[in-house]
């Protein structure tokens, strides 16, 4: 199984900052043949189900807002929240879909400083 | 829009069995371009993938760790999916959810939409 490692474990972030989450696999999610990182970004909120922010490492699922982005290749990936807002507050999972069992990270709880 | 809706809380000791349904609408269930997901997700921890079935043709795939005592099954006529997880133990205690995945490879089979989630309390 590909396993996913996520950095920092929490964080805490005053409003209106911003909040790196890394993830990293231990085997490239890049796949050749389309170019494409099988990487997905989900938003947790307490006591709800995960969201889909982000998809191929970098496009932003509909109606995410534009201060979530998704970067990287390979084996590093980020997801950055700029302008943090009170409804941000969540745990973040990355998740890849390149190899079967699909597999996520650890989750990086993100709060309010 | 699409919607996927699961039963209650359950509670259930050691050596039981548990079936939780999710039921969908909104969209169209028997597709050869969809599969239904079940993942848990123990309390601080990230979700883990269970196993999926498709309403179209009846496919199934088990997680390792379920693929003696899990079985998935759907009712096309109410959209509806089923998890029967059998020989319950402690760690099994979790919030279960069911979740939309595309099929095909290279649209990505990441999960977009998901159910509420169903807790599962497993003790003596």
């Amino acid at each position: 199984d590909i396993v996913l490692t996520q950095s920092p474990a929490s964080l805490d972030v005053p409003l209106g900052e911003t909040a790196t989450i890394t993830c990293k696999s231990r085997q490239s999610l890049l796949y050749s043949s389309n170019n494409k990182n099988f990487l997905a970004w989900y938003q947790q909120r307490p006591g709800q189900p995960p969201k889909l922010l982000i998809y191929w490492a970098s496009t932003r699922d509909s109606g995410v807002p534009d201060r979530f982005s998704g970067r990287g290749s390979g084996t590093d990936f980020t997801l950055t929240i700029t302008s943090l807002a009170a409804e941000d507050v969540a745990v973040y999972f990355c998740q890849q879909y390149l190899d079967h069992p699909p597999t996520f990270g650890g989750g990086t709880k993100v709060q309010i400083k | 829009q699409i919607q996927l809706y699961q039963s209650g809380s359950e509670v259930r000791k050691p050596g039981a069995s548990v079936k939780i349904s999710c039921k969908t609408s909104g969209h169209t269930f028997s597709t050869s371009e969809i599969r239904w997901n079940w993942l848990r997700q123990a309390p601080g921890q990230g979700p883990e993938w269970m196993g999926w079935i498709s309403a179209y043709n009846g496919e199934k795939s088990y997680g390792q760790d379920f693929k003696d005592r899990l079985s998935l099954t759907t009712d096309t006529s109410t959209k509806t999916v089923f998890m029967d997880l059998r020989g319950l133990t402690p760690d099994d205690t979790a919030v279960y959810y069911c979740a939309r995945q595309n099929s095909d490879f290279y649209k990505g089979r990441f999960f977009d939409f998901w159910g509420q989630g169903t807790l599962l309390s497993v003790s003596s």
